[in-house]
């Protein structure tokens, strides 16, 4: 059984960096057959992908997200985090870790509430 | 708006059987891309229930059935319970977007 737990403030300042982490447990995330992802769900609104990367380091990200957002790999710790830029209020959500199983999300955190407020 | 659309509500009685409609496009579903389902409980995270369009994984009882034709798919759930009051999401991957994941708006299952 993989067990995943997302980490970090949860209270971000608007402007500052959102920054978030995912400890696994209960498998490695140098496995070369997962991408580690986060999602994030608004308040009362639906799930939306902010971005996965491999454990050889290989990213993807939302293109709506794109240009503030950096995910990364610590392969020693066998953790993978989360940074957000310039966050708004608008970024103020339920934050979820998730491993794909080459497709499916097949194992989620149960997900860490972050709030953007001053 | 969400890339893959969902009605936002459906209901039915104990022991019914209800569909819930995930429709996209040629650059996802259309694209030969697979469709996964997800039920989220309550205040809790997003759990997969059917995956490869048509999978359950073996704790998720067979009442719950997917499928997929052309630009959409669908979630079919039979014998209706009150447990299975919950949101149910669906997921595909995109190709005009550099091939990233995308989720419809989801969709909230009241039973009556």
């Amino acid at each position: 059984q993989v067990y995943l737990q997302e980490s970090g403030p949860g209270l971000v300042k608007p402007s500052e960096t959102l920054s978030l982490t995912c400890t696994v447990s209960g498998g490695s995330v140098t496995s070369g057959t997962y991408y580690w992802t986060w999602i994030r769900q608004p308040p009362g609104k639906g799930l939306e992908w902010i971005g996965s990367i491999s454990y050889s380091g290989s990213t993807n990200y939302n293109p709506s997200l794109k240009s503030r957002v950096t995910i990364s790999v610590d392969t020693s710790k066998n953790q993978f985090s989360l940074k957000l830029r310039s966050v708004t209020a608008a970024d103020t959500a339920v934050y979820y870790c998730a491993r794909a199983s080459s497709d499916p999300l097949d194992y989620w955190g149960q997900g860490t509430l972050v709030t953007v407020s001053s | 708006q969400s890339v893959l659309t969902q009605p936002p509500s459906v209901s039915g009685a104990p022991g019914q059987r209800v569909t819930i409609s995930c429709t996209g496009s040629s650059s996802n579903i259309g694209a030969g891309y697979h469709v996964h389902w997800y039920q989220q409980l309550p205040g809790t995270a997003p759990k997969l229930l059917i995956y490869g369009n048509t999978i359950r994984p073996s704790r998720v009882p067979d009442r719950f059935s997917g499928s997929k034709s052309g630009t959409s798919a669908s979630l079919a759930i039979a014998g209706l319970q009150a447990e299975d009051e919950a949101d149910y999401y669906c997921q595909s991957y995109d190709s005009s977007l550099s091939g990233y994941v995308v989720f419809g708006g989801g969709t909230k299952l009241t039973v009556l």
